[in-house]
């Protein structure tokens, strides 16, 4: 059971160089998200996609863009990185869609540390 | 729009004795909280929640957590730590996933 798969596992970018973080899942979830977790701070949402075919904005949308390939993929694109975007990507799937995400329960996988110098 | 608040950086507890983390809230309408815990470089699993019903529930690992509407917590408990609960604990409210910002759980033998 592979659940939640995340590629990279590590990488180091230079400023303005540009990646896309692999995302994807075995559980047929509807919803899948983006997260950034930074020392001492919670997660913070990038995007999430409710299902196949939509994306929305998270807390912190700057600076990202997303796809949702298929409904078992979802990719996290930094056009041109910046050090201030060092930090853990998570990436997370749910069941449910829409408006059920307040009650769902969210599946994640083990992260891509990213530096950016 | 919901919020969460985890007053404890750190909590230090002796093997064997109950362990409580503090998380509170602050929802307009019904709550939707949940507890995650992170083990050292790894994604986070999923605890309890509470969304209706029993203010105790209970969840993975013997975990449990006690919803208090008059205080507005959501408090993370257990009654004998175990060594192996060590770990970054979070609550969560629901809605876009506000996350708190988590509480270092330390478990001395």
């Amino acid at each position: 059971n592979a659940g939640v798969t995340q590629t990279p596992k590590f990488q180091v970018l230079k400023t303005g160089q540009s990646m896309t973080l692999q995302c994807a899942q075995d559980m047929n979830h509807n919803s899948m998200y983006w997260y950034r977790q930074d020392p001492g701070m919670g997660l913070r949402l990038i995007y999430y996609s409710a299902s196949e075919g939509t994306t929305d904005k998270g807390e912190v949308p700057n600076g990202y863009n997303v796809s949702r390939l298929n409904k078992r993929e979802f990719s996290l694109r930094l056009e041109s990185a910046a050090p201030s975007q060092t930090s853990v990507y998570f990436c997370a799937s749910s069941e449910r869609a829409a408006e059920l995400l307040a009650k769902n329960i969210q599946y994640f996988g083990a992260g891509t540390r990213l530096s950016v110098l | 729009a919901q919020s969460v608040a985890q007053p404890e950086d750190q909590v230090n507890v002796a093997e064997g004795n109950p362990l409580t983390v503090k998380c509170t809230y602050s929802v307009s309408g019904n709550p939707y909280l949940f507890w995650y815990v992170q083990y050292p470089n790894r994604g986070l699993q999923f605890l309890l929640k509470y969304i209706t019903g029993d203010n105790l529930v209970k969840g993975s690992y013997g975990f449990e957590a006690e919803f208090n509407k008059s205080q507005t917590s959501f408090h993370l408990k257990k009654p004998s730590a175990l060594v192996s609960d060590s770990a970054l604990y979070f609550c969560v409210g629901g809605g876009k996933s506000t996350f708190g910002d988590g509480t270092t759980l330390t478990v001395k033998p």
